[in-house]
């Protein structure tokens, strides 16, 4: 399984930052799987976005849940993430993952987001 | 919702074992499993160990892991320390459908 983060490097202030993960060597829908986003800022440690479960369930890192969405597109075997009203603060390596009941096995090799004007 | 906290930094020199905790805040740390994952600069993060003590195939048996009921707290301990293993270290764990990472070790190996 390789996943394959995509999207716009720099996003301007105010505006929605939207990343797509691409999933290959095996279907999103097959399986017991967490789909998920996990953000790094410069020089800091690892920040739980949210996920999408197999079935279909969605959690949210509170401190995000506001402007946070997350969705599966299975016909074209990837997932997404949409991030609403983002400032400098947001700025990070944006990471998709794969995960079995709790455990990450797979990851992306991360995508760096810029937010500035 | 609860945090994982760990030291900031460790060093040791190579051959040499170190131990890296992780403590949860409230809540016990043996109700939800614990991982451990490893960062090189650099890179994407990889699972060192999951479960509390379960090791990915390809990770060496240098790398151990625990959990302390008492003290509230998860372990990394790595023996033989190479070179190599000079990186960022985060736990991981959950409650309630929530993820929590703890802050990141990084660990010197000089």
């Amino acid at each position: 399984v390789q996943l394959q983060e995509s999207g716009p490097g720099l996003v301007k202030p105010s505006q929605t930052l939207s990343l797509t993960c691409a999933v290959s060597g095996g279907s999103i829908s097959g399986g017991v799987y967490y789909w998920s986003w996990i953000r790094q800022h410069p020089g800091k440690g690892l920040e739980w976005i949210g996920y999408i479960y197999y079935t279909g369930s969605i959690s949210y890192n509170p401190s995000l849940r506001s402007r946070v969405t997350i969705s599966v597109d299975t016909s074209k075997n990837h997932f997404s993430l949409k991030l609403s009203s983002v400032t400098a603060a947001d700025t990070a390596v944006y990471y998709c993952v794969r995960a079995a009941a709790g455990v990450i096995d797979y990851w992306g090799q991360g995508t760096l987001v810029t937010v500035s004007s | 919702n609860f945090l994982l906290t760990q030291p900031h930094s460790v060093s040791e020199s190579p051959g040499k074992t170190v131990t890296i905790s992780c403590t949860r805040s409230s809540g016990s740390i043996a109700s939800n499993y614990v991982q451990w994952y490893q960062q090189r600069p650099g890179s994407a993060p990889t699972t060192v160990i999951y479960e509390d003590n379960q090791r990915p195939s390809g990770v060496p048996d240098r790398f151990s892991g625990s959990i302390d009921s008492s003290s509230n707290s998860a372990s990394l301990t790595i023996s033989g320390l190479k070179t190599e293993d000079e990186a960022d270290y985060y736990c991981q764990s959950y409650d309630s459908s929530i993820w929590v990472f703890g802050g990141g070790t990084k660990l010197t190996v000089l």
